[in-house]
């Protein structure tokens, strides 16, 4: 069955540290988006890709970044962790804009 | 400043009544609206779109009501069950661009 995947689960890291999430999927989706879920502000939406190659700035791009070098994955990286960075980040795939998204497991991303 | 708005944070209901979970949204080119629903610990997982060519549509014991005029889409849980508490987030968008998610509504179906 297709799916996706993210791993790790959960992550601990210092501030500073670069911290990369990965993400894949097997459902062969041309769109790929990353949130992260905090208390009161639901998802928010990082980054996103409509292909590969393709990566655009969601509305909390800020301190992220991701590249699409294949149609299964789409990897984040928080260049220089910071404490605000602790969240839960999700990653999800569709087959176009407009159809559903499936996201995956979620990781747990604490920033110390 | 939010624009998909669901002002209860959580709520509460007995096993076999209704559930009625409210979203508001400000953005008068959102045209395509979809529930969420999420487990701890897992990820969200689709439940129930409505477009906004309908004013209703159901699947189940879920029915979507949506009121263009108003703003405002509400999700009808009937009869509730104790496997339904989760979280419920609803996302909007204008067709053919990325949706916007509510802060979500913590649903407790209490047996």
């Amino acid at each position: 069955d297709a799916e996706i995947t993210q791993s790790p689960r959960h992550k601990i890291t210092e501030t500073g540290r670069q911290v990369t999430l990965a993400c894949h999927q097997t459902w062969n989706h041309n769109n790929m988006f990353w949130y992260r879920q905090d208390l009161g502000h639901g998802l928010r939406l990082i980054h996103y890709s409509y292909g590969v190659q393709d990566t655009n700035k969601g509305e909390v791009s800020d301190g992220y970044s991701v590249s699409r070098s294949n149609t299964e994955d789409l990897p984040l990286t928080l260049e220089s962790a910071a404490s605000s960075q602790t969240s839960v980040y999700f990653c999800a795939s569709s087959e176009s804009t407009t159809d559903t998204q499936y996201f995956g497991p979620g990781t747990r991303l604490t920033v110390l | 400043d939010q624009q998909v708005k669901q002002n209860s944070p959580s709520l509460s209901v007995q096993e076999g009544r209704i559930s009625i979970l409210n979203c508001d949204y400000t953005n008068s080119m959102f045209d395509y609206f979809l529930w969420y629903k999420k487990y701890p610990a897992e990820g969200p997982t689709f439940l129930i779109s409505i477009s906004s060519i309908k004013d209703k549509n159901e699947d189940g014991r879920f029915t979507v009501f949506l009121n263009k005029s108003a703003k405002h889409l509400s999700l009808h849980i009937v009869p509730s069950q104790p496997g339904d508490s989760a979280v419920y987030f609803c996302a909007a968008s204008p067709w053919g661009q990325n949706f916007v998610f509510g802060p979500g509504t913590r649903l407790s179906v209490l047996p």
